[in-house]
């Protein structure tokens, strides 16, 4: 079946550290892959997306790598700020099959000053 | 231009009722997703209507139902409500075309409690 797992949180990082947020992925066939975010009072919303293997995507500041050999999809940013505080979605969906996402479980990140 | 807007944010029903979530997308946008989000499993896919018909289907009971009407809105229909159910239940639009992936625009959620 079609699933992703992510990190466990919560994640607590100091303003200007590195944030790595692990996503890995099971899928039947060749999906796409995304990152959302949610922001404290907001609906989620796209942050980030890869549609082939190799491909980056990046946003805000935040990258990640479609990795095809280990099936990953991992959330990097170089310098983290405040306002980054929110919780993170994996997700992957394939294009030939509508807007049928599979979501991970979220990691909650907080970030201090 | 308007989000996504979800009636009501908040309902409270007893075990046995039914109850239905309205969710009105933005405008021009024809697809409309319906997801279950809870701490434990996170956003878990219901369906998905793409101009008035049901394109795809999560692995719910049939208790969980949904339409979609001309002006694509949309409503979903919990029957026989167990204590389960008590979730966010979240609706995202997409403008994506014809089998084709668009980016999920979601609503801020209906909380239903079931008691």
């Amino acid at each position: 079946g079609n699933s992703v797992t992510q990190m466990e949180g919560p994640v607590t990082l100091s303003e200007e550290a590195f944030l790595t947020i692990n996503c890995t992925y099971t899928a039947t066939g060749y999906p796409s892959l995304f990152w959302y975010v949610q922001y404290p009072g907001e609906g989620l919303q796209l942050l980030l997306k890869a549609t082939k293997a190799d491909d980056k995507g990046s946003n805000k500041g935040f990258e990640a790598t479609y990795r095809k050999e280990t099936t990953s999809f991992h959330l990097e940013k170089g310098s983290v700020q405040v306002s980054d505080s929110a919780v993170y979605f994996c997700a992957l969906a394939f294009g030939n099959t509508g807007n049928q996402f599979y979501f991970g479980t979220g990691t909650s990140l907080t970030v201090i000053p | 231009k308007a989000g996504v807007t979800q009636t009501p944010r908040y309902l409270i029903k007893t075990r046995g009722q039914q109850v239905t979530l309205s969710c009105s997308p933005i405008s021009g946008h024809r697809s409309v997703s319906w997801y279950q989000q809870t701490p434990g499993q996170g956003l878990q896919f219901l369906f998905e209507y793409f101009s008035e018909t049901q394109r795809n289907k999560g692995n719910f009971p049939g208790r969980f139902s949904g339409r979609q009407f001309s002006n694509s809105r949309s409503e979903m229909n919990v029957s026989t409500l167990e204590l389960g159910d008590s979730a966010l239940y979240l609706c995202a639009s997409s403008n994506g075309g014809t089998g084709g992936l668009g980016p999920l625009h979601f609503g801020n959620g209906t909380r239903l409690t079931v008691t």
